[in-house]
């Protein structure tokens, strides 16, 4: 079955430090790969997303993800964190069944010491 | 001009009560989807409509109706409401109804059934 686990429940950077979000998914076939970020009290927002070509996408707000297939791994990257990152974000795999459907992971808590 | 609006953004009711939530998109999206967040922040599918067409029914309780009156709208009735449905309700739209088209949130509806 179609899965994403995000091993990190909650991760704390200081600000200015680098960043690295795992994921990991089990999927089929080649699976299109989404990370969102979701602010408090907000809904998701897209971060960036991989479908085909290129395995390091670059994303908004500095953001960044390298698909590995040998490590079905799709782990994003910012090389500077700013107080403003501190979110909760989600890796997703899709599409289910064909059909327009994703499965997300747990999630992963950043926080940003000053 | 909020690419997908809920309404309400919270809702505090009793169990067995009746309750809908709505959602607009603007974005000319012909897919749209309801998500439920738990308490652990985890994301699940619950129904998708691709012009007014129910495609994805997840195993949600009969108690859950949705409804599409157009493409730009999808309400979410539950009936006779119970504990266990007190969650975030997202309502989210995408381009397309078969790939990897990114989905697009409204920033939730938190349910609290007391």
């Amino acid at each position: 079955a179609q899965s994403v686990t995000q091993p990190d429940i909650h991760i704390t950077v200081s600000e200015g430090a680098s960043l690295e979000l795992r994921c990991n998914y089990s999927y089929g076939a080649t699976p299109y790969l989404f990370w969102y970020v979701q602010s408090p009290g907000q809904g998701l927002q897209l971060l960036l997303k991989y479908f085909s070509g290129d395995t390091l996408v670059q994303g908004i707000k500095g953001f960044e993800a390298e698909f590995k297939r040998s490590q079905s791994s799709f782990n994003l990257r910012k090389p500077s964190v700013h107080w403003s990152d501190a979110a909760e974000y989600f890796c997703a795999v899709g599409p289910i069944q064909g059909a327009q459907k994703l499965v997300f992971g747990q999630g992963t808590r950043l926080t940003i010491n000053p | 001009d909020t690419a997908v609006s809920q309404t309400p953004k919270y809702l505090v009711t009793q169990m067995g009560n009746d309750k809908s939530i709505k959602c607009e998109q603007n974005l000319g999206h012909d897919t749209m989807y309801w998500y439920k967040q738990d308490s652990k922040k985890f994301l699940k599918i619950m129904f998708s409509y691709n012009n007014k067409e129910l495609i994805i029914n997840e195993t949600v309780p009969n108690r859950f109706s949705p409804k599409s009156p157009d493409k730009a709208h999808l309400n979410l009735h539950i009936n006779s409401l119970e504990l266990g449905d007190s969650a975030v309700y997202f309502c989210a739209s995408s381009l397309g109804g078969g790939g990897g088209s990114p989905l697009h949130f409204g920033n939730g509806t938190r349910l609290t059934v007391t």
